[in-house]
């Protein structure tokens, strides 16, 4: 299983808004509304952001928003702040009963 | 609140065994799927292994599949991972993960890992 490409670096300044692409295949992003985003700060747990593709888990941001289109999936972030720069990976389940993480991509606050 | 606690990292020669432990608290362990997954050191996130709540149904990324076995004891409440014929490309810090509250296959929350370097 391969992993879903994701663009190495996206960066943006406080307050603008940014989109993190994340491409996969039939096997996995396009079939299955499984898809699943963490934020991840050097040396901390990865943090669930969104999950099922849009939902959001209580208690995080509103600022972070999720969507998907055919074998591509998203991770917006909106009102971008110092807090968040970190990397950023996307999640799917697989039909082989498997998960499948993103490249990774590393968000730059300028 | 939801904590996992890995342990059992260390150094190890190509070749040999380790055995990882995460022990959860907040949340009743028998009635959730676990996850391992690793990162190497700058890359990015690899999943490991899964187990279901019955701690029979279990599966494996192709990379680790016959060298690793993933297990649970709900009785101590703790998650195992089974290292055997290590690899260089093992190395990684490993993490315990939940399996979502409402079964959509994430994984909601982690560990903080442990280190696992295999070198002579």
């Amino acid at each position: 299983q391969s992993a879903l490409t994701q663009p190495a670096s996206v960066s943006g300044s406080p307050g603008q808004s940014i989109t993190i692409s994340c491409t996969g295949s039939s096997s996995d992003v396009a079939n299955y509304n499984y898809v699943s985003w963490y934020q991840h700060h050097p040396g901390k747990a990865p943090k669930l952001l969104i999950y099922a593709v849009t939902r959001r888990p209580s208690g995080v941001s509103f600022r972070f928003s999720g969507s998907k289109s055919g074998n591509t999936a998203s991770l917006t972030i909106s009102g971008l702040q110092a807090e968040d720069e970190a990397h950023y990976y996307c999640s799917s389940y697989t039909s082989s009963s498997t998960y499948v993480f993103g490249t990774g991509t590393e968000v730059t606050v300028l | 609140q939801v904590q996992l606690v890995e342990s059992g990292g260390g150094v190890v020669q190509p070749g040999g065994s380790l055995r990882l432990s995460c022990v959860p608290s907040g949340f009743t362990f028998s009635r959730y799927g676990m996850h391992w997954v690793r990162q190497a050191p700058g890359k990015g996130l690899e999943w490991v292994a899964v187990i279901w709540s019955d701690g029979y149904n279990r599966n494996y990324a192709d990379s680790v599949k016959g060298r690793f076995t993933i297990s649970r004891d709900n009785s101590k409440n703790t998650l195992y991972l089974e290292m055997n014929r290590l690899r260089a490309e093992d190395t990684a810090v490993y993490y315990c993960a939940k399996v979502g509250e409402e079964g959509y296959n994430d994984f909601d929350y982690w560990g903080q890992g442990t280190l696992v370097i295999v070198s002579s």
